[in-house]
Parts: C-alpha cells; sequence; structure tokens
C-alpha cells in the first residue's frame, strides 16, 4: 500500500514570498491532515478536511495560510506571504475518519525554511 | 483538551526493555490513549493504543495503570531503529484531533 506523498521535501524562500505545497493521502482515506512543526516542538494541527470539506481551521492563520482539498483527494497548502516565523516541517497525514483509535498515516513532510 | 506530561529524553542500551512513562492526571472516561514515534526526517507512525486494559502489538506493550491516570510504553528489546521522539496522546472517542506535546526522544546506545 502507498504511504501519503508529500512534495516538494524542501524549499527555500525569502520573506514575503509564496510557497505551496502538495499532498496525496492513501488511496480511500477521506479524512486530510495538514500539520505545522516547528523544530524542537511536536506537530501541531492546522486544518483537518473530511473528503473536501473543512471540518476544522480553527489554529489556520487564515491571513497568510489557504488550503484546499479539490475533489476529496488531493490537497495543497499555501502560504502568502510567509513570513520568518513559517519556517518549519509541514506534515500532511490522512485516515479513514472516524474517532476512537482510528490512526492517522503521515507523509514524510516538507522542510519549508524562510530567509 | 486532556493533557500528558513525558520526560523530555531517555537513554536505553541496545537489546534492552525500554520504558517510556507518560502522565495523564486529567485524563476522561472516554479518551484512549495513543503512541506515535517520530524517527528522524520523518513524519509520525502509530505504534500502539489502548482504553483501560493493557495492549501488546508486534511493535510494544502498553501498559495502563488503573486509574488511568499514567501509562508505560514498553519496548521489549530496543534496537538502534528505535531511536525516535515518542509522543503519548490522549485522543476523544468522538474526536478526529490528536495534539501533540514534545514528547520523548529516545536515545539507543550501541
Amino acid at each position: 500500500e502507498a504511504g501519503v506523498a508529500q512534495s516538494p521535501r524542501y524549499k527555500i524562500i525569502e520573506k514575503r514570498q509564496s510557497v505551496a505545497f502538495w499532498c496525496n493521502p492513501i488511496s480511500g482515506h477521506a479524512t486530510l491532515y495538514w500539520y505545522q512543526q516547528i523544530l524542537g516542538q511536536g506537530p501541531k494541527l492546522l486544518i483537518q478536511f473530511q473528503n473536501n470539506g473543512v471540518v476544522d481551521d480553527s489554529q489556520l492563520p487564515k491571513d497568510r495560510f489557504s488550503a484546499e482539498r479539490l475533489k476529496g483527494v488531493d490537497s495543497t497548502l499555501k502560504i502568502q506571504p510567509a513570513k520568518l516565523e513559517d519556517s518549519a516541517v509541514y506534515l500532511c497525514a490522512s485516515n479513514s475518519g472516524g474517532g476512537g483509535y482510528n490512526e492517522q498515516f503521515f507523509g514524510p513532510g516538507t522542510r519549508l525554511t524562510v530567509l | 483538551d486532556a493533557k500528558t506530561t513525558q520526560p523530555n529524553s531517555m537513554e536505553s542500551n541496545e537489546e534492552e526493555p525500554v520504558h517510556l512513562p507518560c502522565n495523564h492526571s486529567t485524563i476522561s472516561g472516554t479518551d484512549y490513549i495513543h503512541w506515535y514515534r517520530q524517527l528522524p526526517s520523518q513524519g509520525p507512525e502509530y505504534v500502539i493504543h489502548g482504553l483501560t486494559s493493557n495492549v501488546n502489538n508486534r511493535m510494544a506493550s502498553l501498559a495502563i495503570a488503573e486509574d488511568r491516570k499514567s501509562s508505560t510504553l514498553i519496548l521489549h528489546r530496543a534496537t538502534l531503529r528505535d531511536a525516535a521522539v515518542y509522543y503519548c496522546i490522549l485522543k476523544m472517542d468522538s474526536s478526529y484531533k490528536l495534539i501533540f506535546g514534545s514528547g520523548t526522544r529516545l536515545l539507543v546506545r550501541p
């Protein structure tokens, strides 16, 4: 079974530039998550999709971050404009949804450096 | 959301058992205890979960205190590949959310 795919793996940009990350979840997984992981910290949930609808975006800085999941499969996360504090690893995860013990499957992440 | 407390780091020798503790004194009756780990330069991966009873799987064992206010992840024979950050997470039965703390960084000495 193919895992969660993310691209690019690394990205370096100047502050105030724009950047986009792409995620392809495991086939058939209805729920998709984007996390931000700052160095030395655990991942923090930014946004959660159920199919192509947003379930939770309470932690997403909406003035600069946006995300979409058209057709309920792939997803993109965009930052515009980037700030120095956005330097982090952006992780995508997916599962078939549901509460309880439903494990999340994570991709390898995209490491963003903002100069 | 209920909070967990873990040591920042632990060390172990290769091929010895490792006991990773987690305190969660404010756990509620519907919270599952999940453990994930994150190997260097990778995303987190699921290890094990439990509700009330001790659990075993191919990766590890989870021992849950009778009052459920603490739990211990047990790696029976640590290998160098087990060096990772281990996260103890409480997850409500009805919730999708995983709320990660800072975890425990496990170092395995050869």
